[in-house]
């Protein structure tokens, strides 16, 4: 059964500051992972999607890597600001019909 | 990317009533979609699996005859939530993907906007 844990689970900076999110997963055979954003009380809104054959997928300030033989993940945002601020969800596809399992998400809180 | 809608956004209900949520693919046809639970300050849990034109496949601990999954056609999946109580009270999201670019190499997973429900 595929597990994802992220850490931290709650992370407070300065507004600028480069960050790094992380998210590991106990069974390396995946499809693709997916990175996403859920403000309070709405829904997912996506961010980045990384295949199993790729190595990091970059979109604006949001820059993330996949090192798959080592179940890790990670999300780079760079000059955080504050409408950064909200919850950051992994999600890893794998296993039969191709089931999306979701981390336990870090809570940003980017400081003005 | 392709869009997945689901409705209602919320809804309120009375303990012992049933409430149904949809989940639909717009542009796209999916054999296979997803409905996911998040309770506050949880993450997301996979509850089951919703086939086309077959039985769901629940998660351990899903309770079936509570949760009544139909899909119907390619581009529709329900969630009956039967007999609500206050404990059933959630964020209740869908996923689907893309049949005609199922493949190893594209198999994004696109979501609805989800559903929250309070049972009162």
């Amino acid at each position: 059964k595929q597990e994802v844990t992220q850490i931290p689970a709650a992370l407070s900076v300065p507004e600028g500051e480069n960050l790094v999110l992380n998210c590991s997963f106990t069974d390396s055979a995946i499809y693709n992972l997916q990175w996403f954003r859920q403000d309070p009380g709405k829904g997912l809104t996506s961010l980045l999607l990384i295949q199993s054959s790729q190595r990091e997928q970059t979109s604006g300030r949001l820059n993330a890597s996949l090192d798959k033989s080592s179940g890790r993940s990670t999300l780079y945002i760079a000059a955080s600001q504050p409408g950064d601020s909200a919850t950051y969800l992994c999600a890893v596809n794998s296993g039969g019909y191709q089931k999306v399992t979701f981390g336990t998400g870090t809570k940003l809180q980017v400081i003005p | 990317g392709a869009v997945v809608s689901q409705h209602p956004s919320w809804v309120i209900c009375k303990s012992g009533t049933s409430v149904k949520i949809e989940c639909r693919s717009l542009d796209f046809q999916a054999t296979t979609m997803f409905w996911y639970r998040q309770f506050p300050k949880q993450s997301l849990m996979l509850m089951a699996t919703s086939n086309e034109g077959s039985k769901a496949t629940y998660e351990q601990g899903v309770e079936k005859d509570k949760f009544l999954i139909n899909h119907a056609s390619l581009t529709l999946s329900t969630l009956t939530v039967t007999s609500a109580h206050p404990e059933d009270s959630s964020f209740y999201i869908c996923s689907a993907r893309d049949q005609g670019t199922y493949t190893l190499s594209n198999t994004e997973a696109f979501f609805g906007q989800g559903t929250r429900l309070t049972v009162v």
